[in-house]
């Protein structure tokens, strides 16, 4: 069974601290992305991978970043919390030359409060 | 700018139909998806739609129309475990994928 897992399901950080989400998948998949979905918003791409080392700004990068040392994982990274953070992050994984065509593997998400 | 719009929340009955529209507004097309989310959980894909036309799929069916910019999810016979959210979400001619706001669907018995 094709599986992406996300590391904490929910934490609770304080305002400045330094937060990790990591998301590791297990179907050899090129390209990897975080979302982060807020009530009566679409899906936000944050940040995308489309292979090991590389990575793109999605539509809100500010104040994140992201490391793809190896294929299978994709860390999200916040360098110095804020309140408006506070959010519901996903990560997916997909396979393909055109990352958006194709079905997205989502994790069970990582709901993240920033006090 | 580019739009994805589909109604907030829907309430059905148990054993009936219920049809979610999807309406878009981007620069190009490249394809449309359908997922659905439980609350509380990831996304699942159900449905990808490059050209117009159904396509059936056990109880869900999924309707594109290009050129009017509109999408359909059809749910036949619902079940009280389809009650999830409805995620329309839409590649532009850029591959970037523009997400709807979701529709919330309630079943109730």
């Amino acid at each position: 069974d094709v599986k992406v897992t996300q590391s904490s399901r929910y934490l609770v950080k304080r305002t400045g601290e330094k937060v990790f989400l990591e998301c590791v998948q297990d179907m050899d998949h090129e390209n990897m992305f975080w979302y982060r979905q807020d009530p009566g918003l679409g899906l936000r791409l944050i940040y995308f991978s489309y292979d090991v080392k590389m990575k793109e700004k999605g539509d809100i990068p500010e104040g994140y970043s992201v490391s793809r040392e190896k294929k299978e994982r994709f860390s999200l990274i916040l360098e110095s919390a804020s309140t408006n953070q506070t959010s519901m992050y996903l990560c997916a994984s997909t396979t393909g030359t055109d990352p958006n065509t194709g079905e997205l593997f989502f994790g069970e998400g990582s709901r993240l409060t920033v006090l | 700018g580019q739009n994805i719009d589909q109604p907030t929340e829907m309430t059905a009955t148990e054993g009936a139909i219920v049809q979610i529209n999807c309406t878009y507004q981007t620069s190009g097309f490249n394809g449309l998806f359908w997922y659905q989310q439980h609350a509380g959980e990831a996304p699942t894909f159900l449905s990808y739609n490059v050209l117009d036309g159904l396509e059936e799929k056990g109880r869900f069916s999924s309707f594109l129309s290009r050129s009017k910019g509109y999408s359909y999810l059809l749910l036949k016979e619902l079940q009280m475990k389809d009650s999830a959210s409805y995620l329309c979400a839409v590649t532009d001619s850029n591959y970037q994928l523009i997400w709807g706001a979701g529709t919330k669907l309630i079943i109730k018995p």
